[in-house]
């Protein structure tokens, strides 16, 4: 298995454009959540998923970011209008409810920077 | 609100010597606590992990502590090597679903 991909791996927009980062979760994983990481705040958790459905999106900073995931292998998250303060590496993991203890699998990240 | 918190938020140790990293909860309805190692333009990756009803758990070098009463555990890094370096993040899940809550993260440095 190639574990978590996310694309793109970097990403620089100017302020106002949309920004969507993708996630491919390992085949099989029925969560799938969203973190991001700055060097003040560390590692937050977005929006989580369990079998494709949001359990918990109170880690979502504002309405110009959205979350969906269509289908058990997809995911992708949207802020729409982009500012600067959202740079940060995002990072997509997933996980399998039928193994415990619990392993999150964390892909490489989107860096991104919003200019 | 921070659920888990971690300390120090860096640190620098000499080859040989004694990595100890704490982190502390509050939520009871914790279950299982794992340790992330983080390098550089990298994601997290699970190193070690323990649940509540063992004290200590030990994989080679790296060891977790863990005192249920005082809701602090501490990942302790034996004979401490340059290629530790990295960021260390302690993490909970809760018991009502799969989440893993993180502490604030330590960079940690190992001097040859």
């Amino acid at each position: 298995d190639a574990g978590v991909i996310q694309s793109p791996r970097h990403e620089v927009t100017e302020m106002g454009q949309e920004v969507t980062l993708r996630c491919k979760p390992i085949s099989g994983h029925d969560y799938l959540f969203w973190y991001r990481q700055t060097m003040m705040r560390g590692l937050e958790l977005l929006i989580y998923f369990n079998n494709n459905v949001p359990i918990d999106d109170s880690g979502m900073p504002e309405d110009r970011f959205s979350a969906k995931m269509p289908n058990a292998s997809f995911s992708t998250l949207k802020i729409q209008p982009s500012e600067p303060r959202d740079s940060a590496v995002y990072f997509c993991a997933s996980s399998s409810e039928q193994v415990f203890p619990t392993e999150a699998f964390f892909g490489q990240g989107t860096r991104l920077t919003v200019v | 609100q921070q659920q888990v918190k971690q300390s120090p938020q860096s640190l620098i140790v000499q080859k040989g010597g004694i990595s100890i990293i704490n982190c502390a909860y509050e939520n009871t309805a914790f279950d299982y606590f794992p340790w992330y190692q983080q390098f550089p333009g990298k994601g997290p990756a699970l190193l070690i992990a323990i649940r509540p009803d063992v004290s200590e758990k030990k994989e080679g070098r790296f060891t977790i502590s863990f005192n249920k009463s005082a809701k602090q555990f501490s990942l302790h890094i034996m004979d401490s090597q340059p290629g530790d370096s990295a960021t260390y993040f302690c993490a909970a899940r809760n018991n009502a679903g799969n989440m893993l809550t993180f502490g604030g993260g330590t960079r940690l440095m190992v001097k040859p």
